[in-house]
């Protein structure tokens, strides 16, 4: 079936670093696309979110991007911290309902 | 954002018995929840949605008559693991949409079946 997958299932960098995860998605018909960071132990906690009738997307430290030619979608974080190491999730939700997709999961590990 | 809490935290539990899980809107009243379930290192899968006053709906593959879901309030939904078995260890986790496009996840409940 159709669902959201990710690239990489680790990442690690060190502190100071862009971190860039990538996410690829296979339903067309999806129009909204959240990314979540979860820590160990912990719920996902909303990150940054983006529409499908943008392409690019700011918030503080993070950026979105979506291409909708090759259904990709990707979180770009500047100047990592050590205390963004967690699992990176993105998720999509089809124009029908409201229940999200999610992929499986970028382990992002940043060092001192 | 919404303000979800999960109750217990977690909890173990022997093999046969039912476990009950709280998930509270603190500052929103939810006529829709949604149960999730986690299992190690795996992405979050949906379970069920939880309807304020009516039935729930599952996702395919899920035993309605095993994970029992009551939203009886706005503001408070539970899922029941009856009969749990070793399986059934995994975390769980709700959240609850306060716009059509907006989704706040609780802290989650970590379940350990012996």
């Amino acid at each position: 079936g159709e669902s959201v997958g990710l690239h990489l299932p680790t990442l690690s960098v060190q502190e100071g670093d862009n971190s860039i995860i990538n996410c690829a998605y296979s339903n067309s018909a999806s129009d909204y696309f959240i990314w979540y960071k979860q820590e160990s132990g912990k719920g996902p906690q909303f990150i940054i979110d983006i529409r499908s009738n943008m392409d690019k997307r700011q918030g503080q430290r993070v950026t979105v991007l979506l291409n909708k030619t090759v259904k990709h979608l990707s979180l770009q974080i500047a100047a990592t911290q050590p205390g963004d190491s967690a699992v990176y999730f993105c998720a999509e939700k089809l124009q029908a309902g409201t229940a999200l997709i999610f992929g499986k999961g970028t382990t992002l590990s940043v060092s001192s | 954002g919404a303000v979800v809490s999960q109750h217990p935290s977690w909890v173990i539990c022997k093999s046969g018995t039912s476990v009950k899980i709280e998930c509270r809107s603190l500052d929103f009243q939810a006529t829709t929840m949604f149960w999730y379930r986690q299992f190690p290192k795996q992405s979050l899968m949906l379970m069920a949605t939880s309807n304020e006053g009516s039935k729930a709906t599952y996702e395919q593959g899920v035993e309605k008559d095993k994970f029992l879901i009551n939203h009886a309030s706005l503001t408070l939904s539970t899922l029941t693991v009856t009969s749990a078995h070793p399986e059934d260890s995994s975390f769980y986790i709700c959240s609850v949409a306060p716009r059509r496009n907006e989704q706040f996840f609780g802290p989650g409940t970590r379940l350990t079946v012996l």
